[in-house]
């Protein structure tokens, strides 16, 4: 099994442009989260969903949008980046019930000039 | 709302010195979940533990240790014999066990330690 996926893993902006971060999972978890880390913050949720076609605010949730269309996907989108969106991006899944770890995929670098 | 607290932002230790990491957490929850990742340079987040609130008995796994205190809303994390390779960045977390809220992990801001020769 992959695990969680994120595409891509380095990526430069510049602000105003958009883009979209993926987040693929091949494991049925039906919950999926999107933190970023930044320098002495640790991890911070901006959103979150508990299944497919749903989605909730986290903590840091302003200038991003998500969506979860498939349950295996978690899309987060940058509308109009700005550089204090400049981050590393982490993607994380769990199954619903029993199972009580995070699976965290490897991180997406993001700058935003 | 729940909160994790790392208070040591860096330590520096030399090899072989034994080390703990400090964790306060805050939550109204009964049922909850504690874990310690750890996130070396290459920057991907490992997994080291999962403690349920139910489950005070300390941990122990090789070098690692764990001790876990509801007194205290502590659950700190000690290297026996620390070791160059042990240098990363520390994370304590903690996340809700109602199904309902979406299970959120709240992280602490990190420790990072730094192991020399």
């Amino acid at each position: 099994n992959a695990g969680v996926t994120q595409t891509p893993k380095f990526r430069v902006l510049k602000t105003g442009q958009s883009m979209t971060l993926l987040c693929a999972q091949d494991m049925n978890h039906e919950y999926m989260y999107w933190y970023r880390q930044d320098p002495g913050m640790g991890l911070r949720l901006i959103h979150y969903s508990v299944g497919e076609g749903t989605t909730a605010k986290g903590e840091v949730p302003d200038g991003y949008n998500v969506s979860r269309l498939k349950k295996q996907n978690f899309l987060l989108g940058l509308e109009s980046a700005a550089p204090s969106q400049t981050s590393v991006y982490f993607c994380a899944s769990r199954k619903e019930l029993g199972n009580y770890g995070y699976t965290f995929g490897s991180g997406t670098r993001l700058t935003v000039v | 709302a729940q909160k994790v607290t790392q208070a040591q932002t860096e330590i520096s230790v030399v090899e072989k010195e034994d080390v703990t990491l400090d964790c306060v957490y805050e939550t109204r929850d009964t049922t909850y979940y504690l874990f310690w990742y750890k996130q070396p340079p290459s920057g991907e987040l490992v997994f080291l533990i999962r403690r349920n609130s139910f489950d005070e008995q300390n941990e122990i796994s090789g070098r690692y240790s764990w001790n876990f205190q509801k007194s205290t809303s502590s659950f700190n994390f000690t290297i026996t014999a620390s070791q160059v390779v042990d240098s990363a960045v520390y994370f304590c977390a903690l996340s809700e066990a109602f199904r309902g809220g979406g299970n959120k992990l709240t992280f602490g801001t990190g420790t990072q330690l730094k192991v020399e020769l």
